[in-house]
């Protein structure tokens, strides 16, 4: 596709129930990224995959969040028994490998946790 | 401590009054710095990446800069299109996550 693309743009879910956030990276791309905002807060490192390699799983805040990716293409970000505090807007963005530095990101997924 | 510190948080202007936003950072190694440019209820939108001290890049009305501490983007003659957040990001060098590191971002407001 032209760009990165997210699904779904808005979710809202009761506390302790599991979601799922899926991500399309720009075709092409071998690394994909997910960051968290948080309101009044900066983009959160939360995990990256790059091509066949194990994934950098550094950045995610506890086990309730764990993420897959399918080859280089779509990856789906799952955060199971929501808590409120996980209410931010999720991020998705991919980059070219082989040199390119530059991530590219979607239009992100705003989770609300009631 | 912030890796990333941007300042000023929030900067209102007038339509034609030129500025600049701060980007301080503190990292053992620079792979790369970015600047971002964030409309509500969108993704980032990517503006730059300067690699080392003393490059500069430039699009339409920004120019971006780079020091071994701090990074600007001057901003001439904005024009009201110009409001929104811009975000700053680096990349630290030597087999360190591969994640950028976010500033808060500075919230601008141009007045027409």
């Amino acid at each position: 596709g032209a760009g990165v693309s997210q699904s779904p743009s808005n979710k809202v879910t009761e506390k302790g129930k599991d979601v799922e956030l899926r991500c399309d990276p720009i075709s092409g791309h071998t690394a994909l990224y997910w960051y968290r905002q948080r309101l009044g807060q900066g983009l959160e490192f939360l995990i990256y995959f790059q091509g066949n390699s194990a994934p950098d799983k550094s950045g995610l805040p506890s086990d309730r969040f764990s993420a897959e990716r399918t080859g280089e293409s779509v990856s789906t970000l799952t955060i199971q028994r929501t808590q409120q505090e996980d209410s931010a807007v999720y991020l998705c963005a991919s980059r070219k490998g082989g040199g390119g530095e530059t991530q590219y990101f979607g239009p992100g997924t705003r989770l609300l946790v009631l | 401590e912030d890796q990333v510190t941007q300042s000023p948080e929030a900067l209102r202007l007038q339509e034609g009054e030129s500025s600049s936003l701060n980007c301080s950072y503190t990292v053992s190694g620079l792979r790369g710095l970015f600047w971002y440019r964030q409309d509500p209820g969108k993704g980032p939108e990517f503006l730059f990446t300067l690699y080392s001290a003393g490059e500069e890049k430039e699009k339409e009305r920004l120019k971006a800069t780079l020091t071994k501490k701090e990074s600007f983007l001057h901003i001439t003659a904005p024009k009201p299109e110009d409001s929104a957040t811009y975000l700053c990001a680096v990349q630290e060098s030597g087999g360190g996550a591969d994640g950028l590191t976010f500033g808060k971002g500075t919230h601008l407001i141009i007045q027409p």
